[in-house]
């Protein structure tokens, strides 16, 4: 099993830009989601996923997008990138939401000039 | 305001000496977890603790769980450079028919040889 991978590991942007952050796991897991780490402030929850086809908003949403159309992916999108989304960005999966274990990748280290 | 607050923020002690890290909060929680998250890796989860008053050993890891489910504490025992890291605690709350995992903003344990 890979267990849960991004791609890619590192991108610059440029103001205004748009790109999609890709998340995969083998583990059949139904929960899935997005989490963004700044310096200090911790994991922020940004959206997360009870299933495919289902998608939800977490702490901080704006300007990000989401959606689960498989199981196995749930791709965040950014739009028009702005600095303040400079951030490492990792996604996680679990059976299934709350206490039980979360599965993270990599993460995504993202800069926005 | 921070749900879970994690004491101290930054740690470095020498290698052979035993430390306690916090995790506080005013809310209950239905469980916590800790994780470990090593430099350009995503966390990876350490234990669970469901019960008021748990106290689960691993190794020399000791966590405890408050007997109020609000509060959280990781006591290492003879620390070694491979336990350096950023430690995170982690909260569930259920909401409606999903849990809401909330993370703290983390200790960075150095132990230097």
């Amino acid at each position: 099993n890979a267990g849960v991978t991004q791609t890619p590991k590192f991108q610059v942007l440029k103001t205004g830009q748009s790109m999609t952050l890709q998340c995969a796991q083998d583990m059949n897991h139904e929960y899935m989601s997005w989490y963004r780490q700044d310096p200090g402030m911790g994991l922020r929850l940004i959206h997360y996923s009870v299933g495919a086809g289902i998608t939800d908003q977490g702490e901080v949403p704006n300007g990000y997008n989401v959606s689960r159309s498989t199981t196995e992916d749930f791709p965040l999108r950014l739009l028009s990138a702005a600095p303040s989304q400079t951030s490492v960005y990792f996604c996680a999966s679990s059976a299934k939401g709350g206490p039980y274990e979360q599965y993270f990748g990599p993460g995504t280290r993202l800069t926005v000039t | 305001t921070q749900l879970l607050e994690q004491s101290p923020q930054f740690l470095s002690i020498q290698e052979g000496e035993n430390l306690t890290v916090y995790c506080n909060s005013s809310s209950v929680f239905s469980s916590l977890q800790w994780y470990r998250q090593e430099p350009g890796e995503g966390p990876v989860l350490l234990v669970t603790v469901v019960t008021g008053g748990e106290v689960k050993k691993l190794k020399r890891l000791t966590f405890q769980f408050g007997d109020a489910r609000k509060d959280s504490s990781l006591h290492i025992t003879a620390a070694q450079p491979g336990d350096t890291g950023l430690y995170l605690c982690a909260g569930a709350q259920r909401g409606g028919s999903n849990y809401k995992l909330t993370f703290g903003k983390g200790t960075l344990l150095t132990v230097n040889p």
